[in-house]
């Protein structure tokens, strides 16, 4: 299995407040990726990251940002959490994009209440 | 914009029985596609992917998949489904220039005993 790991695994928090999920990996993979999963869609890509300090919008980006400092390790952070944000969060990373299978953490459970 | 549909939210076969998943897609060009199946509270592993070339793939766990480019589909097969299939499973489609995956909304398979 591919070297990624998410923290925390589980998080309850409330309305207004600041979250921050990370990943983790150990592959040294240029690109990592974080998606969130709610029934009936899918999986819809947040935010993305080809490169140190190089992070780009996914298909819904609003009301999240995120950070990357070195290359082990994609943070996405909640700015003022929402409940239309509890969700199934997961980061994802891959060698070359496009070409290389996207390999996927395990997940986090965020409930907002 | 590309999109991935898949039909059927959920399918229930017998164990023993053939299963196809259907997935079609659009994309402005030949796209690269990919099956991953998520088992109950996990991640999503990779259970095969076309590029190019041949246009039936072998995948793992006993799976196939046929693209074709005609129908503008990537339907999955199997010939005989196991009580571990049970699953989720998504149809993805990869930009062949950029990074962005496209997640079909995915297919419950229940397997009756």
């Amino acid at each position: 299995d591919a070297g990624i790991t998410q923290s925390p695994r589980h998080k309850v928090t409330e309305t207004g407040t600041p979250v921050t999920l990370r990943c983790h990996q150990t592959e040294n993979h240029r690109y990592m990726y974080w998606y969130r999963q709610d029934p009936g869609h899918g999986l819809r890509l947040i935010h993305y990251s080809y490169g140190v300090k190089d992070t780009d919008k996914g298909e819904v980006s609003d009301g999240y940002s995120v950070s990357r400092s070195k290359t082990e390790d994609f943070l996405l952070t909640l700015e003022s959490a929402t409940s239309s944000q509890t969700s199934v969060y997961f980061c994802a990373i891959a060698g070359l994009a496009g070409q290389e299978t996207q390999y996927f953490g395990p997940g986090t459970r965020l409930l907002v209440l | 914009a590309q999109s991935v549909t898949q039909p059927d939210i959920h399918i229930t076969v017998s164990e023993g029985a053939s299963l196809e998943l259907r997935c079609n897609y659009s994309y402005g060009a030949t796209p690269y596609l990919f099956w991953y199946v998520q088992s109950p509270g996990q991640g999503l592993q990779l259970l095969l992917k076309y590029f190019s070339g041949d246009t039936l793939v072998q995948g793992i766990k006993g799976f196939e998949a046929e693209f074709k480019r005609s129908q503008s589909s990537f339907n999955l097969r199997k010939p005989s489904v196991h009580w571990s299939d049970a699953a989720e499973y998504f149809c993805v489609l990869v930009e062949t220039s950029g990074s962005r995956l496209t997640f079909g909304e995915g297919t419950q398979l229940t397997v009756n005993p």
